[in-house]
């Protein structure tokens, strides 16, 4: 129990397209989820949190008019990408609020901008 | 600032071994502690989950909470070589967000 995927796991995308993600809770309901972000050898970097029926809540030097999530349901999150740029490429995760309160993770997304 | 500290490493341990990770919290009140495994190039995979001051054993893995002393730690049993991997602490400071603090992780590297 408790999987979490994601859709695209791989996308490459032109410099200036958008780049939707999907993150989907299989097997629960997830009120909460979270996305993150992470450099090569770097450690995961928290963007948002986003909540089914509300606005996500971003980090702090995340900007919401890039990084564009909507949870409409229960099960689904997504993250979309706006004009995308070559420093945009890294590796997304999602993770989802599961069983006894605790996150489980997507297996990511990875995504270059050329 | 609540902060979540490891030792980055590699820590190597022979194949057999037991490997002994460390990780500490500056949080007093954080509720829930959770130690996730990650891959070169993966997601990280949850491993165990810990509430209690105390013990848990999961197989091979056993989870050990002093809150007194704000430190939790992960020991691993018979390492193997594919245990190699970076091992995440993570706190949930238990403050109804369900954010939890990650640790920056530990690299683990079991020679066989």
């Amino acid at each position: 129990g408790a999987v979490v995927s994601q859709h695209p796991s791989r996308v490459i995308c032109k410099s200036g397209t958008s780049v939707k993600i999907e993150c989907r809770s299989l097997d629960f309901q997830a009120t909460t989820m979270f996305w993150y972000r992470q450099f090569p050898k770097q450690s995961l970097m928290l963007m948002a949190t986003s909540n089914e029926g509300s606005k996500a809540t971003y980090e702090q030097g995340v900007e919401k008019d890039k990084f564009l999530i909507n949870h409409a349901s229960l099960t689904l999150s997504t993250l979309t990408v706006t004009s995308a740029h070559p420093e945009d490429s890294s590796f997304y995760i999602c993770s989802a609020i599961g069983p006894a309160e605790t996150q489980y993770f997507g297996p990511g997304t990875r995504l270059l901008v050329l | 600032q609540k902060e979540v500290e490891q030792n980055s490493g590699p820590l190597s341990v022979p194949e057999g071994a037991i490997a002994s990770l460390n990780c500490t919290y500056s949080d007093r009140g954080s509720q829930s502690f959770f130690w996730y495994r990650q891959y070169s190039g993966k997601s990280p995979e949850l491993i165990m989950s810990i509430y209690s001051n105390g013990d848990k054993e999961d197989g091979r893995f056993t989870a050990q909470l002093n809150k007194a002393s704000q430190y939790v730690s992960l020991l691993i049993r018979d390492s193997q070589p594919s245990d190699s991997a970076t091992y995440l602490c993570a706190v949930n400071p238990g403050s109804g967000t369900y954010k939890y603090i990650f640790g920056t992780g530990t690299r683990l590297k079991v020679l066989a």
